[in-house]
This record gives structure tokens, C-alpha cells and sequence, in this order.
């Protein structure tokens, strides 16, 4: 499977302000995601990045609050806007070739939004 | 909506116990039903289940979908303190491979 990374690992940011995180994979994959797990729940689908295009957002979210870019096969990143402590969370990429429904997912980064 | 239950949502177990977490699915055009162990942030793919292979095995865990019930189970069988951990069950269906998670079962094996 890929190897997948994420930074940063971990960040406390301030109320208002906004952190952009990074998803790398040393291989080209299809398919990336990004998911929001927060604080004793399961994960959540923010959006599909597309490669060269905008994003596909699930219903909930946003391109305003959840900015995506996806330039290439490798490398995406997810930025989270105007952050509240509800944004407090773990934030997870994933990655899939389209022959398979398998998802391999990066170590994550942990958000605390004070 | 496309909905996955897993159940039950926590279970402690001392070491050497089988345990059996368990997961439904409700899914448009179903096509694969995945298990993942997480421990800390990022979740590690454990089985991916579809109508041609709908049992898996890998060492002391094992895994059997039922298609007719929709459901699935996970067996761990001679429980070791390593695999405490959230077990998510997640389902796959549609065009566009997203995954509907569970909300996990939180296993606790004690020594």
C-alpha cells in the first residue's frame, strides 16, 4: 500500500484564524478524500479532492469553510477556515485507486481550536 | 441516506477471550464492506469484504459478511492486550467509492 503523510501532526491554533493541511503520497493514486472525526465520533466524509479541479463536498461542508486544493496525483491539501472550537478535531486524507474500495489512511492531524 | 451500525459501541475483555463486534449496513448499490483498527489518529485497513469474497482470515482475526442480512462480523479470537483499539466498520456503494463509517466499538482487553 502507499505511504501516505500528513503535516502537521498535530497544531492549537486561535479562534478566527485558519491552518492548511498538507496530505502527501509517494505514489499516484486515484482517489483522495478528506475526513473529519471529531472528538468520540466516527468519521466523516468532507469531500472528494479532484486532481486539477474543484473538490466534491458532501452535504454539510462547504468550499468556503473547507478549501481543498489537488494539483497533482501526490499531494493535496485541505485548509480549515476561520476556525471555532468546533473545528476541533482529528482531519484524516485517504487515498484509493479506482479499481479497488479500499482506503489507506495518513497518520492525521489533530486540531485544537482554543 | 446510506447508514452502517456496528454494535456493541464498547466491550471489555480479559486476555485470551474470543470476542464477535458486529456491523449492519443500509447502502445504495452495496459493493464492499471494510474493517479498520484504529489506535491512535489514522485507522489501518484490516479486511474488505464483497460478494465474491465474503470471508476473510488473517491470523487471529477473521471476518464473514452476510449479504442476505447485511451485515458483518469481526471475530478476534485468543484476545491480546495489543488489539485494544476502535474497530470501524466502514460500507462502500455507488459510483463514486465513498465509505460510510460506523461509529466504531471501543474493544478494552485487560491482562
Amino acid at each position: 500500500s502507499a505511504v501516505i503523510s500528513q503535516k502537521p501532526s498535530r497544531d492549537i491554533c486561535q479562534r478566527g484564524t485558519s491552518l492548511t493541511i498538507q496530505c502527501q503520497v509517494d505514489s499516484q493514486v486515484t482517489m483522495m478524500f478528506w475526513y473529519r472525526q471529531q472528538p468520540g465520533q466516527s468519521l466523516t466524509l468532507i469531500a472528494t479532492a479532484n486532481q486539477g479541479s474543484e473538490a466534491t463536498y458532501e452535504s454539510g461542508f462547504v468550499i468556503d469553510k473547507f478549501p481543498i486544493s489537488r494539483p497533482n496525483l501526490t499531494f493535496s491539501t485541505l485548509t480549515v477556515s476561520n476556525m471555532s472550537p468546533e473545528d476541533s478535531s482529528i482531519y484524516l486524507c485517504s487515498v484509493a485507486t479506482v479499481s479497488t474500495d479500499t482506503q489507506y489512511f495518513g497518520p492525521g492531524t489533530r486540531l485544537t481550536v482554543l | 441516506e446510506d447508514k452502517v451500525v456496528q454494535s456493541p459501541l464498547s466491550l471489555v475483555v480479559h486476555e485470551g477471550d474470543t470476542v464477535t463486534l458486529n456491523c449492519s449496513y443500509e447502502v445504495t448499490n452495496f459493493r464492499s464492506l471494510l474493517w479498520y483498527k484504529q489506535e491512535k489518529k489514522a485507522p489501518t485497513f484490516l479486511f474488505m469484504l464483497t460478494s465474491s469474497g465474503i470471508e476473510k482470515k488473517s491470523g487471529r482475526l477473521s471476518s464473514i459478511l452476510d449479504k442476505k442480512e447485511l451485515s458483518s462480523i469481526l471475530n478476534i479470537t485468543a484476545t491480546q492486550t495489543g488489539d485494544s483499539a476502535i474497530y470501524l466498520c466502514a460500507a462502500s456503494g455507488g459510483s463514486n467509492y465513498k465509505l460510510t463509517f460506523g461509529k466504531g466499538t471501543l474493544l478494552t482487553v485487560n491482562p
